[in-house]
């Protein structure tokens, strides 16, 4: 079951806040955010395991409501370097131990000077 | 510490022919993936390997797709024939354990004409 994130995209002007949301419909085990510039392999960001938490670095946060499936990606004080493509990614038990990572289909987020 | 290593960087070939891509995961990382990026999308899962046992190959078009990953190090990729909407970017990736932050490759990118 892929995630749905919200919006599809956003501008930005330097120094703006940015939020960006994805949810899912199935119970999740975590939730990942990856940054992806154009041309180049996704980044990890951040992991957020269940159990509700909210995680940051820098001026990059998030957020998991595990009884909503959903998570927030927050972006403070927007920065040129922050433009790229964020995209979450569920995690959840796809049998056994394993774990399997859907991916949604992205939020281009273009920061202006 | 050296990343996930990929070759070819660029593949174009004519449908019907048949092509390899090749992963090496960083030391010491058990699991590895294989995603496929189609244009605009976000990455969706091929295989998943754990040390040279297949996790996940739910989404894997086993037909004309297939993938190994012998002493559970580096993997190897294979379409066969290729069909036009094979046209995408392959991503490997690796991480250390099942579930957790996936180390991405630069990916090939593969031209079906």
């Amino acid at each position: 079951q892929q995630p749905v994130q919200s919006p599809q995209a956003v501008i930005l002007r330097e120094g703006e806040d940015a939020v960006i949301n994805c949810s899912s419909s199935k119970a999740l085990y975590s939730v990942h955010w990856y940054r992806q510039k154009h041309g180049e392999a996704p980044v990890f960001l951040m992991i957020l395991l269940k159990g509700g938490e909210q995680k940051g670095h820098d001026k990059i946060s998030a957020s998991f409501n595990e009884k909503k499936q959903q998570s927030s990606l927050y972006l403070t004080a927007s920065q040129l370097s922050y433009s790229g493509t964020y995209f979450c990614g569920t995690e959840r038990n796809s049998g056994g131990s394993n774990y399997k990572l859907t991916f949604g289909k992205g939020t281009l987020l273009t920061v202006n000077p | 510490e050296a990343g996930v290593a990929q070759s070819p960087r660029y593949k174009i070939i004519e449908k019907r022919q048949s092509v390899a891509f090749w992963c090496n995961p960083i030391s010491g990382h058990a699991t590895l993936y294989w995603y496929q990026q189609i244009l605009g999308q976000g990455p969706k899962l091929l295989i998943q390997f754990q040390n040279n046992g297949v996790v996940d190959d739910s989404q894997l078009p086993k037909d004309r797709f297939s993938a190994e990953r012998l002493k559970g190090v580096d993997s190897t990729l294979k379409i066969q024939p290729a069909k036009l909407e094979d046209s995408a970017v392959y991503l490997c990736a690796s991480s250390l354990m099942r579930v957790g932050e996936q180390f991405f490759g630069p990916g090939t990118r593969l031209t079906v004409l």
